[in-house]
């Protein structure tokens, strides 16, 4: 089974602060996916990333950067934290394959709250 | 951006009853995914259908592709509290890195 893991499930940061989420997965997947998800709005696609050092911007990417040093780490990065930032944030990923009908296998989330 | 409008957002109903939820959108998609996610975890696919007019079952549950390949539809046969969750679906184009856009999501709450 594929492991998606992110580093808190829980995270309380104060506005202005820089604020790294991380996510982990096992199975040698080349693309990963940060998303956040709020009520009403569905899940968004804040930043992806196709290999190592390779990213692209999503639909919502103001306010985000990302990084992948290495194949199986993903991590999101608020440079400046703001309130509009408090969310539930989501990392998936998957192995190319043929087509584009590859799942997304999503961690457990991370919840994040500015304050 | 390509838009999927998911229909009811919100349904709760009784133990034993059926129900089907809608996914709709004007674009076309190369394939559509449907989601389960439980609260405090994250989304597990629960089928993808490729051909337009696909019929796909799962246990109690029956998914159809439109013709088009526009829409897609959840039919739950006797629902059972188990099934409480937010169904949400997601549509791909071909343009590589499997990205998808995902819809809102149907609220699904079945009391016992």
């Amino acid at each position: 089974d594929v492991k998606v893991t992110q580093s808190s499930r829980y995270l309380v940061k104060r506005t202005g602060e820089k604020v790294f989420l991380e996510c982990v997965q096992d199975m040698d997947h080349e693309n990963m996916f940060w998303y956040r998800q709020d009520p009403g709005l569905g899940l968004r696609l804040i930043y992806f990333s196709y290999d190592v050092k390779m990213k692209e911007k999503g639909d919502i990417p103001e306010g985000y950067s990302v990084s992948r040093e290495k194949k199986e780490r993903f991590s999101l990065i608020l440079e400046s934290a703001s309130t509009n930032q408090t969310s539930m944030y989501l990392c998936a990923s998957t192995f190319p394959g043929q087509g584009d009908n590859q799942p997304q296998h999503f961690g457990d989330g991370t919840r994040l709250s500015i304050l | 951006t390509q838009l999927l409008e998911q229909s009811p957002q919100f349904l709760s109903i009784q133990e034993g009853e059926n129900l089907t939820v809608y996914c709709n959108s004007s674009s076309v998609f190369s394939s559509l995914q449907w989601y389960r996610q439980e609260p405090g975890e994250g989304p597990v696919l629960l089928v993808t259908v490729v051909t337009g007019g696909e019929v796909k079952k799962l246990k109690r549950l029956t998914f159809q592709f439109g013709d088009a390949r526009k829409d897609s539809s959840l039919h739950i046969t006797a629902a059972q509290p188990g099934d409480t969750g937010l169904y949400p679906c997601a549509g791909a184009n071909s343009g590589g890195y499997q990205k998808v856009t995902f819809g809102i999501g149907t609220k699904l709450q079945v009391i016992p």
